[in-house]
């Protein structure tokens, strides 16, 4: 089974504090995927990486940035946390494919962010 | 204009019942598409991919309509747990790696 496991379920931050959130994933895919999810808005990307050092701008990058060092891991860091970040952050990742179906997207548990 | 669109419900139906969903996309020349199902304060999971000539998984029924531009889920003899909420995910043709979401159609499923 593929696993996505993101580090903390619940994390409470100050405004202004520099926020990590990390994402490991063990079935060598070579994207990976960070998305906010907030009611009625669904999912927006944030940023998305195919590659070691590689990153694309998602939709909703604003006030984010990503690192990928290792293809395993994926980190979406705030710089400086606003309550409009307050959310719930999905890490997500798939197989690079040029076949449609062959790319399915597994999802972490999540987490839930609250910026004070 | 949204690349994905679905009715947010809540579609709220007795056990036993069957329920269908539609999902509309933009961009007509999506490729991929499936179905994910999300429970509360949980991340979304894969319920099925939807192939053209349309696909069965149990209780489940997925299709496609090109000429119309939707896909649709049929859940038949609904179950208290297929109470969630469901999220239709299309791929772009140009991009395999890019994916669009729905917002989502709530199903509660009532004893």
């Amino acid at each position: 089974d593929v696993k996505v496991t993101q580090s903390s379920r619940y994390l409470v931050k100050r405004t202004g504090e520099k926020v990590f959130l990390e994402c490991v994933q063990d079935m060598d895919h070579e994207n990976m995927f960070w998305y906010r999810q907030d009611p009625g808005l669904g999912l927006r990307l944030i940023y998305f990486s195919y590659d070691v050092k590689m990153k694309e701008k998602g939709d909703i990058p604003e006030g984010y940035s990503v690192s990928r060092e290792k293809k395993e891991r994926f980190s979406l860091i705030l710089e400086s946390a606003s309550t409009n970040q307050t959310s719930m952050y999905l890490c997500a990742s798939s197989l690079w494919s040029t076949e449609g179906g062959k790319n399915i997207q597994y999802f972490g548990a999540g987490t839930r962010l609250s910026v004070l | 204009r949204k690349e994905v669109e679905q009715d947010p419900g809540p579609f709220n139906v007795p056990e036993g019942a069957t329920v269908a969903f539609n999902c509309t996309y933009s961009n007509s020349a999506s490729q991929s598409f499936f179905w994910y199902r999300q429970d509360c304060r949980k991340e979304p999971k894969l319920l099925m991919s939807v192939y053209s000539s349309g696909n069965e998984d149990g209780r489940f029924t997925a299709q496609l309509n090109r000429a119309s531009q939707y896909i649709s889920l049929l859940i038949r003899d609904s179950k208290l747990s297929d109470s969630a909420t469901y999220l239709c995910v299309v791929n772009p043709v140009y991009n395999f790696n890019k994916f669009y979401f729905g917002s989502g159609t709530k199903l509660n499923v009532k004893p």
